[in-house]
């Protein structure tokens, strides 16, 4: 089955700098790539979602990236600001359904 | 906020015992998906209700069992409560099944099992 590792498990920047998180998936199948920010005491919210027929997507200062033949994608978070702070999760799946999660990274960011 | 609820927020429950757990999809949302969070962990997903029949299931024993109302609102039903089975239960209602719909997550119940 699907299987998503994710990387770094923490992150710390400054106010302003780039963040960058990784992930790779083993389902050449999955044709899906959410991204979730988790805050504390609270459920996973879309931040970004890309499908397996783009390569890169953007919203203001959020940015995927996805790589169809590494099997890879990435978030990057551009003009971090303490607001940014929370886990992220990426998932992957195969038409939106099952999504299998990765172990999360928490993003620190300090003034 | 997503319009995916849950209750109850919080539960304590004994080894054992059997929970149930509720979730009510956004407006419109006709498939209903239930996932299980551990402490540090990612979501693992437990199943999928579309249209009140199961439709998919990830790697969860018999216990953990689901129902999807006519108005496509879901329990998560879990039986013989275990100290592991203590997590964040987390539903998520997305437009159908099966084809390009977003899934959007509800505030979670935090279930402790003593």
């Amino acid at each position: 089955g699907e299987n998503v590792e994710q990387h770094p498990s923490t992150l710390s920047v400054q106010e302003g700098d780039s963040a960058v998180i990784k992930c790779t998936y083993s389902d050449s199948a999955s044709n899906y790539f959410p991204w979730y920010k988790q805050e504390l005491g609270k459920g996973p919210q879309l931040i970004i979602d890309i499908r397996s027929n783009v390569g890169e997507k953007k919203d203001q200062r959020i940015a995927v990236t996805l790589n169809k033949t590494a099997k890879h994608f990435s978030l990057h978070i551009t003009e971090t600001q303490p607001e940014d702070s929370a886990v992220y999760f990426c998932a992957a799946s195969i038409n939106t359904d099952k999504l299998i999660f990765g172990t999360g990274t928490r993003l620190q960011v300090f003034p | 906020e997503t319009g995916v609820t849950q209750s109850p927020t919080h539960l304590i429950k004994t080894r054992g015992q059997q929970v149930t757990l509720r979730c009510s999809s956004q407006s419109g949302h006709n498939t209903v998906s239930w996932y299980q969070q551990a402490l540090g962990q990612g979501p693992q997903f437990i199943f999928q209700y579309y249209r009140e029949e199961e439709n998919g299931r990830g790697n969860f024993p018999p216990r953990f069992s689901g129902l999807q109302f006519p108005n496509y609102s879901s329990e998560l039903n879990v039986n013989a409560l275990e100290l592991d089975d203590s997590a964040l239960y987390l539903c998520a209602s997305s437009l159908s099944a099966g084809g390009s719909d977003t899934q959007y997550f509800g505030p979670g119940t935090r279930l402790t099992v003593l």
